[in-house]
């Protein structure tokens, strides 16, 4: 069956830090891919997305590419603030199908 | 805008309670689903429905169970509440076309079972 692996929390890092969060999946055929955020207090939230090999989706400073070779979407931004503070889940559908299969999540915390 | 609603932010409920969380959405969705936030385990799919008066397992549907009477409604029941049932719960509906599908959460119910 589908899965995603994404690494543990916490990950705690000063403002204007570089952020990496690590996503690999399995899954038959060719999933699209997506990272979720949630705030404190909050749902979740659609962060980002991409539908096939080699796309990169982004949105707020935050990239990931789909890797297709190394089953990948790791997460990334260059300089995060504290405001970034959330919970991060790599989440992965089936083409045609409307089934998300979630990661454990991370939590980052950034400290000003 | 776009809104997912579920009735309770926090709920506490003794063992053996029988307990409906409710979940709405405006947006004419056809597509509801439940699951639960666990720390370390992520989300986990307990039901899902494609139309009305249709549900689905997920992945750990024991010890519940659902109603879709109304297109908007979808409702999760706990038939005997348990202490390992205590979790935060996310609802979420969706849609799909022919370029995109979105998935859109409510803020989540925090239950706790004493």
């Amino acid at each position: 069956g589908n899965s995603v692996t994404q690494m543990e929390g916490p990950v705690t890092l000063s403002e204007e830090a570089f952020l990496t969060i690590n996503c690999t999946y399995t899954a038959t055929g060719y999933p699209s891919l997506f990272w979720y955020v949630q705030y404190p207090g909050e749902g979740l939230q659609l962060l980002l997305k991409a539908t096939k090999a080699d796309d990169k989706g982004s949105n707020k400073g935050f990239e990931a590419t789909y890797r297709k070779e190394t089953t990948s979407f790791h997460l990334e931004k260059g300089s995060v603030q504290v405001s970034d503070s959330a919970v991060y889940f790599c989440a992965l559908i089936k083409a045609a199908g409307n089934k998300l299969t979630f990661g454990g999540g991370t939590r980052v915390l950034v400290k000003p | 805008d776009v809104k997912v609603t579920q009735s309770s932010r926090y709920l506490v409920k003794r063992t053996g309670e029988k307990v409906f969380l409710e979940c709405v959405q405006d947006m004419d969705h056809e597509n509801m689903f439940w699951y639960r936030q666990d720390p370390g385990l992520g989300l986990r799919l307990i039901y899902f429905s494609y139309d009305v008066k249709m549900k689905e397992k997920g992945d750990i549907p024991e010890g519940y169970s659902v109603s879709r009477e109304k297109k908007e409604r979808f409702s999760l029941i706990l038939e005997s509440a348990s202490t390992n049932q205590t979790s935060m719960y996310l609802c979420a509906s969706s849609y799909i076309t022919a370029f995109e599908e979105k998935l859109f959460f409510g803020s989540g119910t925090q239950l706790s079972v004493l």
